[in-house]
C-alpha cells in the first residue's frame, strides 16, 4: 500500500499570500489527484492528473510534481479557499488518501 | 447534472448488518466504475470499495474485505454497499463516488452528499 504524507497538517495564510501544500508518496506514483473539502460538505475534485484543474476551479490554483513528490499551489490566497485539501493516488491498488491539510485564513 | 444520492444509514449495533444505497442520475450509470469512500468523524478519507461497470469485478481494502459487499443494478442506476459484522470503527459518513477511468488518469469525479452510519450498542 502506498502511504501519502501531507504537509503541513494545518496552516494559516493571509489574503494574497502564496500557499503550497505538499503530498509525499511512499513509492513512486504516476500522477496525483487533489480534493477540496469544506466543513460539513462532501469532497470536491479539485485537481486531477497532477496538474489539471477540475471544472470551476479558479486559475489561482495549480498542481505539479512527479514520482513521490507532489504539490498544490495557490498563487494568491482568498477567503473562499479555506478548506481541508486531500491528495489521492489511484496509480495502484488500494487507492489511498493523504491525511489532509487544513488551510485557514489569517 | 450528475447527482448521487445515498440512503440507508443509521444507528446499528455491533455485529449487525446494514445496506446502503446510492441513486445515480444525470449520466449513463452503466458506463462508469463506482466506489464507496468513508470518513470517520473528524478524520480523513478512506476508500472502501470499487465495482466495475458490469459488476463482475470488485475491489476492497483489507479493513472491510469479507465483511462488505459492493454491488450495482444498472437497470436502476443504483449502487449498493452491504455491510455485515459491523464494528465500532466502521462508524463514518459513507460517500458514493463516480470513478472516472476513461483515460490514463483515474479519479473520483463526483461525490454524493454522504450518509452517516453509527455502530454502537
Amino acid at each position: 500500500e502506498i502511504v501519502l504524507t501531507q504537509s503541513p497538517t494545518t496552516m494559516a495564510a493571509s489574503p494574497g499570500e502564496k500557499v503550497t501544500l505538499n503530498c509525499l508518496a511512499s513509492s513512486s506514483v504516476s500522477y496525483m489527484n487533489w480534493y477540496q473539502q469544506k466543513s460539513g460538505a462532501s469532497p470536491k475534485l479539485w485537481i486531477y492528473g497532477t496538474s489539471n484543474l477540475a471544472s470551476g476551479v479558479p486559475n489561482r490554483f495549480s498542481g505539479s510534481g512527479s514520482g513521490t513528490s507532489y504539490s498544490l499551489t495557490i498563487s494568491s490566497m482568498e477567503a473562499e479557499d479555506v478548506a481541508t485539501y486531500y491528495c489521492l493516488q489511484l496509480s495502484s491498488y488500494p487507492p489511498t488518501f493523504g491525511s489532509g491539510t487544513k488551510l485557514e485564513i489569517k | 447534472e450528475v447527482q448521487l444520492v445515498e440512503s440507508g444509514g443509521g444507528l446499528v449495533q455491533p455485529g449487525r448488518s446494514l445496506k446502503l444505497s446510492c441513486a445515480a442520475s444525470g449520466f449513463t450509470f452503466s458506463n462508469y466504475y463506482m466506489a464507496w469512500v468513508r470518513q470517520a468523524p473528524k478524520k480523513g478519507l478512506e476508500w472502501v470499495a470499487t465495482i466495475s461497470t458490469s459488476g463482475s469485478r470488485t475491489y476492497y481494502p483489507d479493513s472491510v474485505k469479507g465483511r462488505f459487499t459492493i454491488s450495482r443494478d444498472n437497470a436502476k442506476s443504483s449502487l449498493y454497499l452491504q455491510m455485515n459484522s459491523l464494528k465500532s470503527e466502521d462508524t463514518a459518513t459513507y460517500y458514493c463516488a463516480r470513478l472516472h477511468t476513461m483515460g490514463p488518469r483515474h479519479y473520483f469525479d463526483y461525490w454524493g452528499q454522504g450518509v452517516m452510519v453509527t455502530v454502537s450498542s
